[in-house]
């Protein structure tokens, strides 16, 4: 089953535009981690952030995470065409769980020129 | 470096039949994890073997198995095929057992018929 929700589903933008994705989940976490996929194929992991975390950057791209609402968002500064993808975000289980993440249902984006 | 290696990268098998899927982590990756995306979903844990040694199974039936290798490579195998276990199936190694990110392979896209 899916821990949780992107929001929105789908997000269309111009280049240079800033992107904001959303994921809520439902149960504690150790971490949470960002992924882009393009065209269904393998995963490209973005970013990982720890449940003690409230913030972090990564050129162009800054993650929060509100563990008391069980939330984080993903931020896409500049967007440029090669930024088309699906987004998902995953977490992961308190330590001793392994690395088993969930994934999220994922956010389409779309950087039109 | 060689990335996640994931063979074959297409298969189309009838119900009923056996599969077996092959995987080769990152160099120095002793953690493999294998993850079944069906289409317009996110990714699902379906196991993560650590040191050739089960670490997670996620809610798939029986007819799902696995095993990782001296050598840290892995093979899923699923046996009576059903139409509904076309999907993509990912691949992903990291170095430790949790609390890393994973890098994933480009997936085999199995369809069955």
């Amino acid at each position: 089953s899916q821990q949780g929700e992107e929001d929105p589903q789908a997000l269309s933008i111009q280049e240079g535009e800033n992107a904001t994705m959303n994921c809520s989940y439902k149960t504690s976490i150790n971490n949470l981690q960002w992924y882009r996929q393009n065209s269904g194929r393998g995963l490209v992991h973005l970013i990982l952030i720890r449940s003690n975390e409230r913030e972090k950057h990564s050129g162009r791209l800054r993650v929060t995470l509100d563990t008391s609402k069980k939330s984080s968002s993903l931020l896409i500064t500049a967007s440029r065409a090669a930024d088309t993808a699906s987004y998902f975000c995953a977490t992961a289980p308190w330590a001793g769980g392994g690395n088993k993440l969930t994934f999220g249902t994922g956010t389409q984006l779309k950087v039109e020129l | 470096d060689a990335g996640v290696t994931q063979s074959p990268t297409h298969l189309i098998k009838t119900r009923g039949q056996q599969v077996t899927l092959r995987c080769s982590p990152i160099s120095g990756h002793k953690s493999v994890s294998w993850y079944q995306q069906v289409l317009g979903q996110g990714p699902q844990f379906i196991f993560q073997y650590y040191e050739k040694e089960e670490r997670g199974r996620g809610n798939f039936p029986d007819r799902f198995s696995a095993r990782q290798f001296p050598n840290y490579s892995s093979e899923l195998n699923v046996n009576a095929l059903l139409l509904g276990d076309s999907a993509l199936y990912l691949c992903a190694s990291s170095r430790g057992v949790e609390g890393h990110g994973y890098t994933f392979g480009s997936g085999t896209r199995l369809t069955v018929v």
